[in-house]
């Protein structure tokens, strides 16, 4: 059975960091892309991040980039997502998903509250 | 970007109904489109990609349509258990982009 589990979230200050782990298992982690996906309380979903299978393409939603990093460990079949300088505008569920052309698997999802 | 259009934002229809809910794009993404169900309190599950293809173990009572920049996707015979919001995403092209939301209620 796919799983992927989401981890790492909370509630952090302004400006402070915080970094989301994401834990597949059943599958083969290192044949998929992966992406974060993030919602807002009561509002719809933004695509915020993808990697492919060996890190080689990387790609970032202008609503984030600069401040959020995507990376992967195979090894550990493991997603990361760094988010440094959150805003309040950051307060979401963020969900992780494995894509192989279309998101087709989707993590519970971790909360990030972002506030003072 | 891409944009997403989705219509109408709520639905409401009663059991046996059908329902069809539209997505246009601000171009053509050539059949790069898939819909998502979202029941309340828990993450998205595929229902169509390639715009057509039912995803597995989907029920057939879900059927998605549509080229170019316009799409739908239709329930035949609504159930009790269709209630939620659907979402259309466009992957022809980064950055990927999602339709509103559609929520969907029973009369």
């Amino acid at each position: 059975e796919v799983q992927l589990v989401e981890s790492g979230g909370g509630l952090v200050q302004p400006g402070r960091s915080l970094k989301l782990s994401c834990l597949a298992s059943g599958f083969t982690f290192s044949n998929y892309g992966m992406n974060w996906i993030r919602q807002a309380p009561g509002k719809g979903l933004e695509w915020v991040a993808s990697i492919s299978s060996s890190s080689s393409y990387i790609y970032y939603a202008d609503t984030v980039k600069g401040r959020f990093t995507i990376s992967r460990d195979n090894a550990k079949n493991t997603l990361y997502l760094q988010m440094t300088s959150l805003r309040s505008e950051d307060t979401a569920l963020y969900y992780c998903a494995r894509h192989e052309g279309v998101m087709d698997a989707w993590g519970q999802g971790a909360s990030v509250t972002v506030s003072s | 970007d891409i944009q997403m259009t989705q219509s109408p934002a709520s639905l409401s229809a009663s059991l046996g109904e059908t329902v069809t809910i539209e997505c246009r794009a601000s171009e053509d993404i050539y059949n790069g489109l898939a819909w998502y169900q979202q029941k309340p309190g828990k993450s998205p599950q595929l229902l169509i990609y390639n715009a057509n293809s039912l995803h597995t173990g989907v029920p057939s009572r879900f059927s998605g349509s549509g080229s170019g920049t316009q799409y739908s996707l239709k329930i035949n015979s609504l159930q009790s258990e269709d209630v939620a919001s659907y979402f259309c995403q466009q992957y022809y092209d980064y950055p990927w982009t999602f339709g509103g939301g559609t929520k969907l209620e029973l009369k």
